[in-house]
């Protein structure tokens, strides 16, 4: 049992470069989320996913893309890069309630 | 718009310390409020504290929620280097689909 893995961990871009990200899950979990972490703010929503098929915008979505066409993976799309979106990229999911969200291990991104 | 706010945001203590952080919180139909550990990569759960479960410990680490006066802390007693990492305090509203708001995070650094 993987939990939550994300694809790739690292990777370095140049402005208006386009990438996908990978996150898989094998716990059957409906629900899926991708955040970005940027020093001193935490994490931000930036899509979310509450079913196979399904996505929807979070807080921070400008930028960004993302589709869930199996239920176990959830890509997050950059189609032309910007040095503001040099961060760490997590994927969560979650199975429903309770509330606690299981994240993968994170993929640091820059945008040169 | 949901807010959670930590303090402080970063500690420096000796082993055998006692810390406690704190996260205090604004959120439209609060139900519940996370505690993760995160050390380099990903967060990992430690208590989720909701209005029927105000209070959790795992050895010698603890939790109280008080709902009144919307804050919670997290205790950590007899502090080993072990402890060293990030703590996010994250709290659930009452949206459908799960979203977590997290407060910035403290930066606990455990010397020996």
């Amino acid at each position: 049992n993987a939990g939550v893995t994300q694809t790739p961990k690292f990777r370095v871009l140049k402005t208006g470069q386009s990438m996908t990200l990978l996150c898989a899950q094998d716990m059957n979990h409906e629900y899926m989320y991708w955040y970005r972490q940027d020093p001193g703010m935490g994490l931000r929503l930036i899509h979310y996913s509450v079913g196979e098929g399904t996505t929807a915008k979070g807080e921070v979505p400008d930028g960004y893309n993302v589709s869930r066409l199996k239920k176990q993976n959830f890509l997050l799309g950059l189609e032309s890069a910007a040095p503001s979106q040099t961060s760490v990229y997590f994927c969560a999911s979650r199975v429903g309630p309770p509330d606690e969200q299981f994240f993968g291990p994170g993929t640091r991104l820059t945008v040169l | 718009e949901d807010k959670v706010v930590q303090s402080p945001l970063s500690l420096v203590v000796h082993e055998g310390d006692t810390v406690t952080l704190n996260c205090s919180y604004e959120v439209t139909n609060f139900r519940s409020l996370l505690w993760y550990k995160q050390e380099k990569k990903a967060p990992t759960f430690l208590f989720m504290l909701t209005s029927s479960g105000i209070e959790k410990k795992s050895g010698r680490l603890s939790s109280i929620l008080d709902k009144k006066e919307l804050f919670s802390i997290l205790n950590i007693t007899a502090t080993q280097t072990g402890d060293s990492a990030v703590y996010l305090c994250a709290v659930a509203g009452g949206t459908s689909y799960g979203k977590l708001t997290f407060g910035q995070g403290t930066i606990l650094t455990v010397h020996p």
